[in-house]
């Protein structure tokens, strides 16, 4: 059984471009949420998808957007980036109601 | 009111010691407590989690200790192992209807010497 996988595992970007990250919720689960994770800090909540649809969100700007596909998956896109946003991209999976948050390994997303 | 504060920030200890860490929050809406371990390279991984109708909850060598008149808990890791070395996360989230989302503390690093 699969857990959470997420893709690309690092990434590099200028000031200015686009990025989409992908991720992969573990088997049996709907729900998925997206967090930032700084060097040295914990975890901060972005937002989180379920049947499809953006349910609650973290204080991050519009530039930060999601998607959540019908078999689960999700993406991040982050437009107009800035080099603050070079960070761990960290996506985990609940099934619905569920307490714990299954994470991946994250994505380490560079802006030059 | 959202925030977990979490101390120490790092945390030395020698091979067979008790590590403890520490967390306090504000808002009494949360009623779910995890505590997460992060591997460098890796994505935090759940360790143990604890409910406020709980004061203790033990696994293993894990134990997590909860005072909710304090607002208080904190994760004990006794017979601590080199292995043990990582970064360990508090954090605690409201049920599914009122958020669900998780706020963590700003992490321990916790260091095992042989």
């Amino acid at each position: 059984d699969a857990g959470v996988t997420q893709s690309p595992t690092h990434l590099i970007k200028t000031r200015g471009q686009q990025v989409t990250l992908r991720c992969s919720p573990k088997s049996g689960h709907d729900t998925v949420s997206w967090y930032q994770q700084a060097l040295g800090q914990g975890p901060q909540f972005i937002f989180q998808y379920y049947e499809e649809e953006e349910r609650q969100r973290g204080n991050f700007p519009d530039r930060f957007s999601g998607h959540q596909f019908p078999n689960y998956s999700s993406e991040l896109n982050v437009n107009a980036l800035l080099l603050g946003d070079s960070a761990l991209y960290l996506c985990a999976s609940s099934p619905r109601q569920g307490r714990i948050q299954y994470f991946g390994a994250g994505t380490r997303l560079s802006v030059l | 009111q959202q925030q977990v504060k979490q101390s120490p920030q790092s945390l030395i200890v020698q091979k067979g010691g008790i590590s403890i860490i520490n967390c306090a929050y504000e808002n009494t809406a949360f009623d779910y407590f995890p505590w997460y371990q992060q591997f460098p390279g890796k994505g935090p991984a759940l360790l143990i989690a604890i409910r406020p109708d709980v004061s203790e909850k033990k696994e293993g060598r894990f134990t997590i200790s909860f005072n909710k008149s304090a607002k208080q808990f904190s994760l004990h890791i006794m017979d601590s192992q080199p292995g043990d070395s990582a970064t360990y996360f508090c954090a605690a989230s409201m049920d599914y209807n009122q958020g669900g989302k998780l706020i963590f503390g700003q992490g321990t690093e916790l260091s095992v010497k042989p």
